[in-house]
């Protein structure tokens, strides 16, 4: 079975400091897709990236940037000079990609609550 | 605005009622997807629906169905209910099942119900 484990339960920072959010995940399969999703205070859950598992090169976008390391089964989030509207949840998941299975049938991480103070 | 348009966004009900929670997908996807947010479980698959046939089945009790009409839009029925159903629903929805370019999940805002 897979399993997402998000060790970090909430992180404070203050603004303009980076802060990485960890994601190790569990999966037998050789295809998969990672994704992590934000949750902002107003409820709803916002895609912010997908990758998956034959491709490992890390991606930045903007303030953001993704580290997926298969050796380790990690695929960590780095948010760089954090705002404040960076507050939010944030999710890892992943969706498995093989047998029949629905890639739309994600496990999500625990979450972890990031918090950026002014 | 995510495109996907969930009602209705707060619900309050008493135990051993039932519910109909509705969710419009996003112009052109064809697939469905509940998933259930709660303190206990966090975030959880419930059922995916594709172009009006069940795909895929998650942890969702029996007391609980859902369906997706000839329009797409979906329902997600919960019955008999208790108040560990209190949760926050989402429904998500995507162009198609597989891992294609457009397989990524659209979230709606979600329902809030919660169970006295």
């Amino acid at each position: 079975a897979q399993k997402v484990t998000q060790a970090q339960t909430e992180i404070s920072v203050v603004e303009k400091e980076d802060v990485t959010l960890d994601c190790v995940y569990e999966t037998r399969d050789t295809t998969y897709y990672l994704f992590w999703y934000k949750q902002p205070p107003s409820g709803e859950l916002v895609f912010l990236i997908r990758r998956n598992s034959f491709d490992e090169q890390n991606e930045i976008s903007g303030r953001y940037s993704w580290n997926f390391q298969k050796s380790t089964s990690s695929f960590n989030f780095t948010i760089t000079a954090s705002q404040v509207v960076d507050s939010a949840v944030y999710f890892c998941a992943l969706s498995e990609a093989s047998g029949g299975t629905s890639y739309g049938k994600l496990t999500f991480g625990q979450g972890t609550i990031l918090t950026v103070h002014p | 605005d995510s495109g996907v348009t969930q009602t209705p966004k707060h619900l309050i009900t008493a135990t051993g009622q039932r519910v109909t929670l509705r969710c419009s997908p996003r112009s052109g996807d064809l697939s469905v997807y509940w998933y259930q947010q709660s303190l206990d479980q966090g975030l959880q698959f419930l059922i995916q629906y594709y172009n009006g046939e069940e795909r895929a089945k998650g942890n969702i009790l029996e007391r609980f169905s859902a369906q997706q009409f000839p329009d797409l839009h979906s329902e997600l029925n919960l019955s008999s209910l208790e108040l560990g159903d209190s949760a926050l629903y989402f429904c998500a929805s995507s162009a198609a099942p597989g891992p294609s370019g457009a397989n990524v999940l659209t979230f709606g805002a979600g329902s809030r119900l919660t169970v006295l």
